[in-house]
């Protein structure tokens, strides 16, 4: 059973200060990697995907990738209000196949 | 470049009706897919199709759920008859062929009675 694990929260951070999600998945054999976020009611919105090891950088927000422990990361600097949703961690074994979710993390961020 | 168009966006029905939703991916995508989304989960697919065939539909209860693309364009999810358990958001998303990146419609949001 292939599963990504994510911390539901809430996780709630003041306003500019720097959020931290993260997701664990079990299949070694994963090769691609997803941050999508999801305002409620809406649907999943791609904001970063990763392939290597390290980190990407896009704007306010950096993936993380460790392979070895089958770990990924979202950062998100400068949180604002606006960054209040789920954050959703999904993962494929490889391109073309379906995404296989986490259950998401939901940020708040307070002003 | 429009997006995944889906429709309806809202349906409410009793126990053991039955339901349709439809999907039109983005234009020259031909790898389309179903995802069930329950309050409080993540997406979880349904059925993968590649043009107008099946890929993967190993996760679809296929005793009451069924869908079809048959010009390899717009595709149709149906459920008959529908539990209480079936009350999510059923999401429609489509890629290029083998490429990573999925774009998601709307969704419509279903209601069990």
């Amino acid at each position: 059973q292939k599963e990504v694990e994510q911390n539901s929260g809430p996780l709630s951070v003041p306003e500019g200060a720097i959020a931290s999600l993260n997701c664990t998945y079990s299949d070694r054999g994963s090769q691609s990697f997803f941050w999508y976020r999801q305002y409620s009611g809406k649907s999943p919105e791609l904001i970063m995907s990763i392939y290597s090891n390290g980190d990407k950088e896009d704007g306010r927000f950096t993936a993380q990738l460790n392979k070895a422990s089958q770990y990924v990361s979202l950062l998100i600097r400068d949180s604002q209000p606006s960054d209040s949703a789920t954050y959703l961690c999904a993962v494929n074994i490889q391109a073309g196949t379906a995404l296989i979710f986490g259950k998401g993390t939901t940020l708040s961020v307070s002003s | 470049e429009a997006g995944v168009a889906q429709s309806p966006r809202y349906k409410i029905i009793e126990k053991r009706q039955s339901v349709a939703f439809w999907c039109n991916p983005i234009s020259g995508h031909a790898t389309l897919y179903w995802y069930q989304q329950i309050l409080g989960q993540g997406p979880k697919l349904l059925i993968q199709f590649q043009n107008n065939g099946v890929v993967d539909d190993s996760q679809l209860p296929k005793d009451r759920f069924s869908a079809e693309r048959l010009k390899g364009v717009d595709s149709t999810l149906k459920i008959q008859p529908a539990k209480l358990e079936d009350s999510a958001v059923y999401l429609c998303a489509s890629s290029l062929a083998g490429e990573d990146t999925q774009y998601f419609g709307p969704g419509t949001r279903l209601t069990v009675l």
